[in-house]
């Protein structure tokens, strides 16, 4: 089945700056999605983006299908961005499935 | 907003009990999905379906795990008898074909 690697799967950060966090898949896919989990557990759907750019608010999010890669960017970071970070795909209509996550930390 | 429920949100119950969980996905969404979350795994797929119709549930121990959809407003898990290793938080969550998954709270389960 399809492969989903992430990283960092860790990172600190001082609130204010700006991180990138990556994804690699091994297979060819039509659906990706990057999820935010909160600490109280709760998946917060961040992007539905197969292909191309988007930007909501201090999150952007790039795939490139053709490389197999996708990155979520956060800038100005504030604590509450504190959690996990998941990158989950599929292929054809098949269900997602999800990366190992990358578990951020802000610091005030 | 839209939005799965899941209940219950917790459950403690013990070894060799029966559990259910249950699911309303959001309306108009024809695809649900189970997940389960452990330490361990992470995020699994436990069994989906598409038009309430079982497509894969090759994800579940089959001799004590059931998914059913009795109708488009519910859907269920039911584990049969409870064993400790089945502790974890299983999430649903519902898709209309060919967009994004949206996903309930949870419902946390502790076997003891």
């Amino acid at each position: 089945g399809i492969q989903v690697e992430q990283s960092p799967p860790d990172l600190i950060l001082q609130e204010g700056a700006n991180s990138t966090l990556r994804c690699n898949f091994s297979d060819s896919v039509n659906n990706l999605q990057w999820f935010h989990q909160n600490p109280w557990g709760q998946l917060i759907n961040l992007f539905y983006i197969p292909s191309g750019t988007k930007q909501n608010g201090r999150l952007s999010a790039t795939t490139v299908a053709t490389e197999r890669y996708s990155l979520l960017y956060i800038s100005s970071s504030q604590t509450t961005d504190s959690g996990v970070y998941f990158c989950a795909v599929g292929s054809g209509n098949t269900p997602l499935v999800f990366g190992k996550g990358t578990r951020l930390s802000v610091i005030a | 907003d839209a939005r799965v429920t899941q209940t219950p949100r917790h459950k403690v119950t013990e070894m060799g009990q029966e559990v259910t969980m249950r699911c309303q996905p959001i309306l108009g969404h024809n695809t649900v999905f189970w997940y389960r979350q452990t330490m361990m795994q992470g995020l699994e797929l436990l069994a989906y379906f598409r038009n309430r119709a079982p497509l894969d549930d090759s994800g579940m121990p089959k001799d004590r795990f059931s998914a059913e959809m009795p109708d488009a407003t519910l859907a269920t898990l039911k584990i049969q008898p409870s064993e400790p290793r089945d502790s974890a938080v299983y999430f649903c969550a519902s898709a209309p074909l060919g967009y994004g998954y949206t996903f309930g709270s949870g419902t946390r389960l502790t076997v003891v």
